[in-house]
């Protein structure tokens, strides 16, 4: 299955900043999908991402609020913009295994916004 | 993804074998069950997944029920390490997307 190394691993931000989140996966895939998770709670699609188009949101979730990259298919990235205290949460990213096998996921980004 | 119901909690004594159910009554034809769990602090982990048939890894056996309706993961032998959080899964193999609900909160007691 494939590695992911998800960067940083925590941080806290001031509310009103930005923080960009890297995913870097050691093979190609052709999705790479970025979750949330709220304190307590479970887990939380926010977007889609494929190489050379743009992300799909779920509802709920919008572009200028966390905004996506795709440059190659080994990487992306996931910003979270103007940040308040509710989005302190951890953020995943993650990839589909070969053919119907399993989806692995990325040790997470711990955000607290203060 | 069909509905997912699991228990919030359950224990298991260390050694012993973790049976953790999972109804998903109105799962469609081509929805796998999959299982996930997720250690404190870490991303989730895949366990394992199945359609219709009883399936066996290295970590858990999974089984499935005849009607599909219900499955239940067993750890064989449950360890302290083995307490986290399982996640019961229902996917279609194209829909690319996972729908995860609360999970059951699996506590090993030494």
């Amino acid at each position: 299955s494939a590695v992911i190394s998800q960067k940083p691993s925590r941080d806290i931000c001031q509310r009103g900043t930005s923080l960009t989140i890297q995913c870097q996966v050691d093979s190609q895939v052709t999705m790479m999908f970025w979750y949330r998770q709220q304190p307590g709670q479970s887990l939380t699609l926010i977007a889609t991402a494929n190489q050379g188009s743009e992300a799909t949101y779920e509802s709920g979730f919008v572009i200028d609020k966390f905004p996506i990259s795709r440059p190659n298919l080994t990487f992306s990235t996931l910003t979270v913009s103007n940040m308040s205290p509710e989005d302190s949460s951890i953020y995943l990213c993650s990839v589909a295994g070969q053919g119907i096998g399993g989806y692995t996921f990325g040790s997470g980004t711990r955000l607290t916004v203060v | 993804d069909a509905k997912t119901t699991q228990p919030p909690s359950m224990d298991c004594a260390e050694g012993r074998a973790a049976n953790l159910p999972c109804n998903h009554s109105t799962i469609s034809g081509n929805e796998y069950v999959y299982w996930y769990r997720q250690i404190h602090s870490q991303g989730p982990q895949y366990i394992i997944h199945g359609l219709k048939n009883n399936e066996t890894n290295e970590m858990a056996s999974l089984i499935i029920t005849e009607d599909r309706k219900s499955s239940t993961l067993i750890l064989p032998h449950a360890t302290l390490r083995d307490t986290a959080v399982y996640y019961c899964i229902a996917s279609g193999a194209g829909s690319y997307q996972l729908t995860f609900g609360k999970g059951t909160k699996l506590s090993v007691i030494p």
